[in-house]
């Protein structure tokens, strides 16, 4: 089946310094990646869009030059969060599938990352 | 925005049956997942559900009535592994999931 895997699985941070969360999608072509986050007991909160080799599309309220999101290839996005603070701990998990419009077609979630700014 | 409602808790003894129903409002509709989530864990998949209807998956199944923005998934023969966060999530006219805030099954022996 399809796989996705993150790494790293959990980082802690000092305050003030840059992260970067690698997902990869290891046996299919990603057109399409998603980034979300999940605080505690809450739900998962689309964060961004990205398609290979184009701008990432944010949501509303998501600072794009806080979280710098790559897409360079079919198999592989990353997201940086720069000058991280506390507030920005949290779960991150992204999600890959083959083609964004196929009605039929799933996300396959990666195993997420923790992240803990201290 | 989106709105995607389920109950917070559900709690059920083991051999037992456990409804969760999700009921949404959303700006346009291409399907209904549900997903099945362990603590510190990633989602992983359970169902989808475009048209009305009944979709069965061995002790899994899933309702959808697009007319009234409804869907439940049925939870048959609970074991202890099913105590986890299920997860209803619409994917709207633009493709893109929205996640209700999740409800947590216990299943108690």
């Amino acid at each position: 089946g399809a796989v996705v895997s993150q790494h790293p699985s959990w980082v802690i941070c000092k305050s003030g310094t840059s992260v970067k969360i690698e997902c990869r999608s290891l046996d299919f072509q990603a057109t399409t990646m998603f980034w979300y986050r999940q605080f505690p007991k809450q739900s998962l909160m689309l964060m961004a869009t990205s398609n290979e080799g184009s701008k990432a599309t944010y949501e509303q309220g998501v600072e794009k030059d806080k979280f710098l999101i790559n897409h360079a290839s079919l198999t592989l996005s990353t997201l940086t969060v720069t000058s991280a603070h506390p507030e920005d701990s949290s779960f991150y998990i992204c999600s890959a599938s083959e083609t964004s419009e196929d009605l039929y077609n799933e996300q396959f979630f990666g195993p997420g990352t923790r992240l803990t700014v201290l | 925005g989106q709105n995607i409602d389920q109950p917070t808790e559900m709690t059920a003894t083991e051999g037992a049956i456990v409804q969760i129903n999700c009921t949404y409002q959303t700006s346009g509709f291409n399907g209904l997942f549900w997903y099945q989530q362990h603590a510190g864990e990633a989602p992983t998949f359970l169902s989808y559900n475009v048209l009305d209807g009944l979709e069965e998956k061995g002790r899994f199944s899933s309702f959808l009535s697009r007319s009234i923005g409804y869907s439940y998934l049925l939870l048959k023969e609970l074991q202890m592994k099913d105590s986890a966060s299920y997860l209803c999530a619409v994917r709207d006219g633009d493709y893109k999931l929205s996640f209700g805030a999740g409800t947590t099954v216990t299943v108690r022996a």
